[in-house]
Order: structure tokens, then sequence, then C-alpha cells
């Protein structure tokens, strides 16, 4: 069945950078867009970005311009979010999620989900 | 960006219950609506899109109404899994939002 599975947690400091991945199987990669969510311990969902994994066009939230890279290799079914410049605030689960549709012009909520990874930001 | 919101956001309840959750967006959304369950320790699941489709496999004491800015979402007889916490999410935008989130936790 579909699976999308994230590469493990990492603790990092502040100002430095991290590149979580997700790796897709039992589906066509480029079909299908790829979100990243993250969740701070205890709080709710924030949806960071977007990326058609058929041309690689890219949407980000706007608090995070800037500081976050979505990114996709087609070779391997795998989605990449790099955030930069950490803070103790991004402190939080990420989880990649699955655009529900296929058309790259539309948007969907999201059907299958990443287990998670747990970046920690601590001095 | 469409804010969204959500009432109550928290929610006493017992098994076989009837429970209902509003949200509400900042600015007409049509159907776009999706509501979400997550578990603790768990990712989110999809339960419903265009606001009131039922996911593939989600049963069907859940249901969910409305369109333009305001939206139910409705457990009917609550049943032990069911207690988690509930996300609405916009999708009319590019820049999707969630809302803050309902748990309902056992009285």
């Amino acid at each position: 069945q579909v699976q999308l599975v994230q590469s493990g947690a990492e603790v990092t400091k502040p100002g430095a950078s991290v590149k979580v991945s997700c790796t897709t199987s039992d589906y066509t990669f480029t079909t299908y867009g790829i979100n990243w969510v993250r969740q701070a311990p205890g709080q709710g969902l924030e949806w960071m970005g977007w990326i058609s994994t058929q041309n690689g066009n890219t949407n980000y939230a706007q608090n995070l311009q800037g500081r976050v890279t979505i990114s996709a290799d087609t070779s391997t079914s795998t989605a990449y979010m790099e955030l930069r410049s950490l803070r103790s605030d991004d402190t939080a689960f990420y989880y990649c999620a699955r655009d529900l549709g296929s058309y790259s012009g539309g948007t969907y909520p999201f059907d299958y989900w990443g287990q998670g990874t747990l970046i920690t930001v601590s001095s | 960006d469409i804010q969204m919101t959500q009432s109550p956001s928290t929610l006493s309840a017992s098994v076989g219950d009837r429970v209902t959750i509003t949200c509400r967006a900042s600015q007409s959304i049509k159907n776009w609506l999706a509501w979400y369950q997550q578990r603790p320790g768990k990712a989110p699941k999809l339960l419903i899109y265009e606001a009131s489709t039922l996911e593939t496999d989600v049963p069907s004491r859940f249901s969910g109404s409305g369109s333009g800015t305001e939206f139910t979402l409705t457990i009917n007889s609550l049943r032990p899994d069911d207690f988690a916490t509930y996300y609405c999410q916009q999708y009319a935008s590019w820049f999707r939002t969630f809302g803050p989130g309902t748990k309902i936790h056992m009285k």
C-alpha cells in the first residue's frame, strides 16, 4: 500500500540547518504533490509548503519564506524539506503528506502522511 | 492567508454521545474544507473532504456539512477510539491552513 517513510529524529543547534527526507512507495511519485506540515509539541498543525512532483514548482508559507526549501528527487521517489537558520521555536514534529488529487493546478487535502520526524533545536 | 477558527477548543463527552465541532473561515472557501483526526503520537488522518465527502474506510458515524465560511463535523454515537483531536483545513488557497484543533476527551 502507499507509504511515506521519513528520516529519523535529529537534535541540532540554533542557527544550523536540517534536511528531512520522505521516501514514497507503491504509487507513481510524479502523479501527486507532496506537502510538509509541522507540529510543535502540544500544539496544532502548521502547513509549511508544497511541491509539484511533476515539474518541481513550489509554494511556501509566508512566515517560512526564505528559510525553507522543498525539493524532490523523482529517481528515488523522495521529497526533501530543508529548514535553515533554526531557532528553538522550530522544535517540532515534521510530517510529509501527499495531495489527495493529481491535477497539478489544483489544491487538495492530504490523504497519506509520513510517520513524522522530531527535530529538536537546542543549544 | 485564510484564517480558520474552531469551536469548542475542548469538548468533554461520553461513549455513545453525539458531538458537533464548528469550523469557520475568514472568507468564503466554498466547500474546499477537510477534517482530520489525530490521535496522540500519530500522524493526522483524513476523515472528510469537500466539506461532506467521507474518505474511504471512514465510518459513517462521521459526517460533515457546510459551505462558504461555516462548517460542522458531527460524530454520532461516539466510540472509545474517537477520543482524539480534530482539525479542519481549508484548501481553497495554495496556502492551506488548519484550524487550531478541538480535543475530545472523556467526561
